[in-house]
C-alpha cells in the first residue's frame, strides 16, 4: 500500500535551517506530483509547496517563497523540503502528500503522518 | 488567492442524524475541460493526518462510506454526512485545487451528541 514517511523535524532556533524528507513507497513515485502542507499547533491546514513528477515545476505559498525549497530524488523515491531562515511562525507539523496527477494540480491523497518542526530560541 | 470560507466553525449533531458543512469560494473553481468543480473534502481526526473523502466536489473516494456526499456548484459547496456515527467526530476541511496557491477552508469541527 502507499506509504509516506516524513522525517527531519525537530527544534531549531530562528534564522537557522532544517531539511525535511519524505520517503515514499507502494507506488511509482516518479509519476506523481508531491506536496508539503503544514499545520500549526491547534490550527488549520496551510499548503506550502508542490513539485511536479519530474521535479521541473515547483510552486510555493507566499509565506515561504524565497526561504523554502521543495525538491525530489526519484531514484530514491524521496521528497525534500529545505527550510532556511526559519521563523517562529513556521512552527508546525509538516505533512507530505501525494497528488493524484503528474503535475501536482489535483487533490492530495494520501498524506504522511507528519513531522513536527518547532522554531524557538 | 482563492479564499474558502467554511460554515459553521463547529457543530454538534446527534447520532443517526445528518450534518451539513458549507464551503464558500471567493471565485468560481470550475475546471472547464471536464466541467467539474476543483474542490476536495478531507476529514482529520485528532493526532492523524487528513484523509481524502471527496474530490471534484461530489466524487466519493473509494472506500469512503456512502453516508458522505458532496455537492454544490458555482461558489457554494456542501459536505453532507448522513446517519452520523460516533467515528465521524473530526475536523473537516474543504480545499480548492483550481489555482495556486491551493487553499483550504479554516475547518469545521464536528462533535457527536
Amino acid at each position: 500500500q502507499v506509504q509516506l514517511v516524513e522525517s527531519g523535524g525537530g527544534v531549531v532556533q530562528p534564522g537557522r535551517s532544517l531539511r525535511l524528507s519524505c520517503a515514499a513507497s507502494g507506488f511509482t513515485f516518479s509519476s506523481y506530483g508531491m506536496h508539503w502542507v503544514r499545520q500549526a499547533p491547534g490550527k488549520g491546514l496551510e499548503w506550502v509547496a508542490v513539485v511536479s513528477y519530474a521535479g521541473d515545476n515547483k510552486d510555493y505559498a507566499d509565506s515561504v517563497k524565497g526561504r523554502f525549497t521543495i525538491s525530489r530524488d526519484n531514484s530514491k523515491s524521496t521528497l525534500y523540503l529545505q527550510m532556511n531562515s526559519l521563523r517562529t511562525e513556521d512552527t508546525a507539523t509538516y505533512y507530505c502528500a501525494k497528488d493524484r496527477s503528474t503535475s501536482g494540480n489535483y487533490w492530495l491523497d494520501p498524506w504522511g503522518q507528519g513531522t513536527l518542526v518547532t522554531v524557538s530560541s | 488567492d482563492i479564499v474558502l470560507t467554511q460554515s459553521p466553525d463547529s457543530l454538534a449533531v446527534s447520532l443517526g442524524e445528518r450534518a451539513t458543512i458549507d464551503c464558500k469560494s471567493s471565485q468560481i473553481i470550475l475546471y472547464s475541460p471536464n466541467n467539474k468543480n476543483s474542490l476536495a473534502w478531507y476529514q482529520q481526526k485528532p493526532g492523524q493526518p487528513p484523509k481524502l473523502l471527496i474530490y471534484w466536489a461530489s466524487t466519493r473516494e473509494s472506500g469512503v462510506p456512502d453516508r458522505f456526499s458532496g455537492g454544490g456548484s458555482g461558489t457554494g459547496f456542501t459536505l453532507t454526512i448522513s446517519n452520523l456515527q460516533a467515528e465521524d467526530a473530526a475536523v473537516y476541511y474543504c480545499q480548492q485545487y483550481y489555482s495556486s496557491p491551493r487553499t483550504f477552508g479554516q475547518g469545521t469541527k464536528l462533535e457527536i451528541k
